[in-house]
């Protein structure tokens, strides 16, 4: 069984840019959860993606968007990059029956200078 | 709304000491509860879940927590702590019936293991 995986693990982009995040759900799992965990603090949500739909959004403002593809594998995407957006982005997948239980990638690192 | 409060950012305990790592938790609607382990440059791991039935809940690793709704907690405890229970522990929150799986994450509790 293949866990979550996310890339890049590390990257640095500059103010104003746009970068792009990939995630890949475990086997069987067709819902995709992204979380930012800025130094520090805990994860916070961004939104949830479940058979290729935006299913719940946190308080994130438009620059930030995703995909779902249809194998489940998901995408974000942050434009126009603020020194605030530097953290760690977390990748979560679940079944979408309702355990509650979801499974983390390692994340990727995210600096803005 | 859920909110999820930890209460001590930094704990630090003796090997073979007793591990409690406080959560209290605020919810509208009956509440499934989580805690979640981070190792250093890592994810984050379940260590254990609530959701409906007893409110003891044994998890990975020697951890339990339990539920207790008078009081809003699900506080965190190992009877003997290992070195390699040192790591940051984070409570989480969603409502039982919620439309998708939307955590809410305590700020996190950094556990230092004291040789």
């Amino acid at each position: 069984e293949t866990g979550v995986t996310q890339s890049p693990t590390h990257l640095i982009k500059t103010r104003g840019q746009q970068v792009t995040l990939r995630c890949s759900s475990q086997s069987g799992h067709n819902t995709v959860s992204w979380y930012q965990q800025a130094l520090g603090q805990g994860p916070q949500f961004i939104f949830q993606y479940y058979r290729e739909e935006e299913n719940g959004r946190g308080n994130f403002p438009p620059r930030f968007s995703g995909l779902q593809f249809p194998n489940y594998s998901s995408e974000l995407n942050v434009n126009a990059l603020e020194l605030d957006d530097s953290a760690l982005y977390l990748c979560a997948s679940s079944s979408g029956q309702n355990t509650g239980e979801l499974f983390f990638g390692e994340g990727s690192r995210l600096t803005v200078l | 709304a859920q909110s999820v409060t930890q209460l001590g950012s930094h704990v630090s305990v003796s090997e073979g000491a007793l591990v409690l790592l406080r959560c209290n938790y605020s919810s509208s609607v009956p509440p499934y509860l989580f805690w979640y382990v981070q190792y250093p440059n890592q994810g984050l791991q379940l260590l254990l879940k609530y959701t409906t039935g007893a409110t003891l809940v044994k998890g990975i690793n020697g951890f339990e927590a339990e539920f207790k709704k008078s009081e809003t907690s699900f506080h965190l405890t190992k009877p003997s702590a290992h070195m390699s229970d040192a790591a940051e522990y984070f409570c989480a929150v969603r409502g039982a019936n919620s439309g998708n799986e939307k955590l809410t994450f305590g700020t996190g509790t950094r556990l230092t293991i004291i040789p």
